[in-house]
């Protein structure tokens, strides 16, 4: 089942420009992780945010949690052509049943 | 050092027949998971394997079945493949598992065709 949900589901701005996706999630999580996706490919680890914490940043990346909200966002900063990809949070509850539940991704395109 | 490796990344298998998918973790994690990857599903947990034993197992029928072995590498089974088995398989491992806040690092990949 899909725990988590990213909004928008596809997202389009021109090179240079910030995007920022959301990623909102329906019971507590102990972390939470961002992944990016590019076609056909495995998925690559962006940033873990635990539950404790806000904030963390990566290079261009900024990732909030606002765990009163159960919801997540991921900024890029000063966009490339080159992050062009679908974007994915995945949340881990614990209790150990489920692994990790993804959403069902943003759909990100950086025009040139 | 070397991410994790998956073989084989390309297949196509006939309905009826099996196929068995591997994946060699990072050096030094313990913890192997695999995730099947649909355009209508999206990614889904199917197992996870912790020195040898199968410790957590998603919501799949029997068909999908797995094993890790002494050195950490992990294979995965399907018997009696559907059409609907044709998917992106994707293997990621961690130090000790999500259960512990581990970073999930992923492989490329196995992409099988079910025809």
């Amino acid at each position: 089942s899909q725990q988590g949900e990213e909004d928008p589901q596809a997202l389009s701005i021109q090179e240079g420009e910030n995007a920022t996706m959301n990623c909102s999630y329906k019971t507590s999580i102990n972390n939470l992780q961002w992944y990016r996706q590019n076609s056909g490919r495995g998925l690559v680890h962006l940033i873990l945010i635990r539950s404790n914490e806000r904030e963390k940043h990566s290079g261009r990346l900024r990732v909030t949690l606002d765990t009163s909200k159960k919801s997540s966002s991921l900024l890029i900063t000063a966009s490339r052509a080159a992050d062009t990809a679908s974007y994915f949070c995945a949340t881990y509850s614990g209790g150990g049943a489920d692994g990790l539940t993804f959403g069902k991704g943003t759909h990100l395109i950086i025009q040139p | 050092k070397a991410g994790v490796t998956q073989t084989p990344r390309y297949l196509i298998k006939t309905r009826g027949q099996q196929v068995t998918l591997s994946c060699s973790p990072i050096s030094g994690h313990r913890s192997v998971s695999w995730y099947q990857q649909t355009p209508g599903q999206g990614l889904q947990f199917l197992f996870e394997y912790f020195s040898e034993t199968q410790r957590n197992k998603g919501n799949f029928p029997g068909r999908f079945s797995g094993r890790q072995f002494s050195n950490s590498r992990s294979e995965m089974n399907v018997s009696t493949l559907e059409l609907g088995d044709s998917a992106l398989y994707l293997c990621a491992s961690s130090l000790a598992g999500a259960s512990y806040g581990n970073t999930i690092y992923f492989g490329e990949g196995s992409w099988l065709t079910v025809v």
